[in-house]
């Protein structure tokens, strides 16, 4: 059964600082990892996905990595800004499944002005 | 591409009463998705569709939880007889088989508050 775990469970910054999200996972036989951002209330918004044959993505101020050997992904956030304060949360497939995702709890992150 | 909608927002029942959520996914998407999540946590896994097939069920989709999703478009969620742990946000996702490699995406929601 995949199990997904973040760490920390919360963050807070000051506005400007570049940071790093932790995601790790149990099984490592996965297709893909994604990451999404969740405002308090919201649905979730896909940041990004790494397919299982990249090591990284990057998206503006986001970069994440993957690494399947060590089941473990980061999400990396550039030059933090008050609007990038939400809840981050890793997800990855279940095993032998490319669609049914396992979450973590989130990252509830603040960045303050 | 107008996103995933999910009608209600918000829906106050009282225990023992049968409530219907309704998910509108992209319209090119083929996949459907029901997940559940709680105050802390993230979001867990009840169902999917491909098409209007459901072919999988979570363990956490009691007797009283139907889901449907008739032509193939959009899909309902039914819950009989609430209980008061029924209480959750009851998230929608859809994506295209094969489409960026599974991307989901999410509705905004339906958050049930069960008396």
């Amino acid at each position: 059964k995949q199990e997904v775990t973040q760490i920390p469970a919360a963050l807070s910054v000051p506005e400007g600082e570049n940071l790093v999200l932790n995601c790790s996972f149990t099984d490592s036989a996965i297709y893909n990892l994604q990451w999404f951002r969740q405002d308090p209330g919201k649905g979730l918004t896909s940041l990004l996905l790494i397919q299982s044959s990249q090591r990284e993505q990057t998206s503006g101020r986001l970069n994440a990595s993957l690494d399947k050997s060590s089941g473990r992904s980061t999400l990396y956030i550039a030059a933090s800004q008050p609007g990038d304060s939400a809840t981050y949360l890793c997800a990855a497939p279940a095993l032998g499944s490319n669609y049914k995702l396992t979450f973590g709890k989130g990252t509830l992150l603040t960045v303050n002005p | 591409d107008t996103g995933v909608s999910q009608d209600p927002r918000h829906k106050i029942t009282k225990r023992g009463q049968n409530v219907t959520f309704r998910c509108d996914p992209i319209s090119e998407h083929n996949r459907l998705y029901w997940y559940r999540q709680t105050l802390g946590q993230g979001p867990e896994f009840l169902t999917y569709f491909q098409n209007e097939a459901q072919l999988e069920k979570s363990r956490l989709l009691s007797d009283r939880f139907s889901a449907e999703r008739p032509k193939g478009s959009f899909s309902t969620l039914e819950i009989q007889r609430t209980e008061q742990g029924d209480s959750a946000m009851y998230l929608c996702a859809s994506s295209l088989n094969g489409q960026d490699n599974e991307k989901l995406f999410f509705g905004s929601g339906t958050q049930l508050s069960v008396l």
